[in-house]
C-alpha cells in the first residue's frame, strides 16, 4: 500500500488564496482527486484527475500536479469553503487511497 | 437521482461482528462498484475496499484483510459490508459510495451507519 501525505491544517482570510498540497510516490503515475468535508456530513468530490471540476462546482476550486505532488487551490475563498480536504488516488492494482486529510480554516 | 441508503446504527460488543448494508437506487447497480470508507471520530477517511456488482469480485486493503468480507444480492441492488473481530477502534461512521472510477466523476454517498464498539 501506499500514502498519501497531507499538511494538517492551513489557515485563510476571506477573499485570500488557499494551496492543499498531497504528497505520494503513486502520483507521479496516477491521477489524484479531492473531496471536500463539511462537519457532519459525506464528502464531496471537488476535482477528479487532478484538474478536472465536475458539474457545480465552483470556479474558485482548482488541481494542479507536478512530479509527486497535487495541489488543490482554492481561490477567492469564502466562509462556505471551511471544511476538511482529503485527497484520494488508486494505484495500479485498483485499490484506492485517501490523503492524511486537511482542516481549512477561514479566519 | 442516485441513492445509496443504508442501516441503522449498530453497537457491538469486542469480539462481535456487525454486517452494514447498502441499498442502491436510480441506477444500474451492476454498472459500478460499490465501495466501502470509514471515519472514526475526528480522524480521517479510511478506504476499506470494493465490490464489483456485476462479477462479485473485491478488493480489500491490507489492514481489513482477513476481518473484512463485502457481498451483494443483485436482486434487491443491495450491498454489504461485514466485520468481523471488532475492536474499540473499529467505533466509527461507515460509508457505502460510488468513487471515481475509469477516470469518471462518480460521487455518491450513502448517509453513513455508526458503528460503536462498547463493552
Amino acid at each position: 500500500s501506499y500514502e498519501l501525505t497531507q499538511p494538517p491544517s492551513v489557515s485563510v482570510s476571506p477573499g485570500q488564496t488557499a494551496r492543499i498540497t498531497c504528497s505520494g510516490d503513486a502520483l507521479s503515475k496516477q491521477h489524484a482527486y479531492w473531496y471536500q468535508q463539511k462537519s457532519g456530513q459525506a464528502p464531496v468530490l471537488v476535482i477528479y484527475k487532478d484538474i478536472e471540476r465536475p458539474s457545480g462546482i465552483p470556479e474558485r476550486f482548482s488541481g494542479s500536479s507536478s512530479g509527486t505532488t497535487v495541489t488543490l487551490t482554492i481561490s477567492g475563498v469564502q466562509a462556505e469553503d471551511e471544511a476538511d480536504y482529503y485527497c484520494q488516488s488508486i494505484d495500479n492494482s485498483a485499490t484506492y487511497v485517501f490523503g492524511t486529510g486537511t482542516k481549512v480554516t477561514v479566519l | 437521482q442516485v441513492q445509496l441508503v443504508q442501516s441503522g446504527a449498530e453497537v457491538k460488543k469486542p469480539g462481535a461482528s456487525v454486517k452494514v448494508s447498502c441499498k442502491a437506487s436510480g441506477y444500474t447497480f451492476t454498472g459500478y462498484y460499490i465501495h466501502w470508507v470509514r471515519q472514526a471520530p475526528g480522524q480521517g477517511l479510511e478506504w476499506m475496499g470494493w465490490i464489483n456488482p456485476n462479477s462479485g469480485g473485491k478488493n480489500y486493503a491490507q489492514k481489513f484483510q482477513g476481518r473484512v468480507t463485502m457481498t451483494r444480492d443483485t436482486s434487491i441492488s443491495t450491498a454489504y459490508m461485514e466485520l468481523s473481530r471488532l475492536t474499540f477502534d473499529d467505533t466509527a461512521v461507515y460509508y457505502c459510495a460510488r468513487l471515481p472510477q475509469l477516470g469518471l466523476p462518480i460521487d455518491d454517498w450513502g448517509q453513513g451507519t455508526t458503528v460503536t464498539v462498547s463493552s
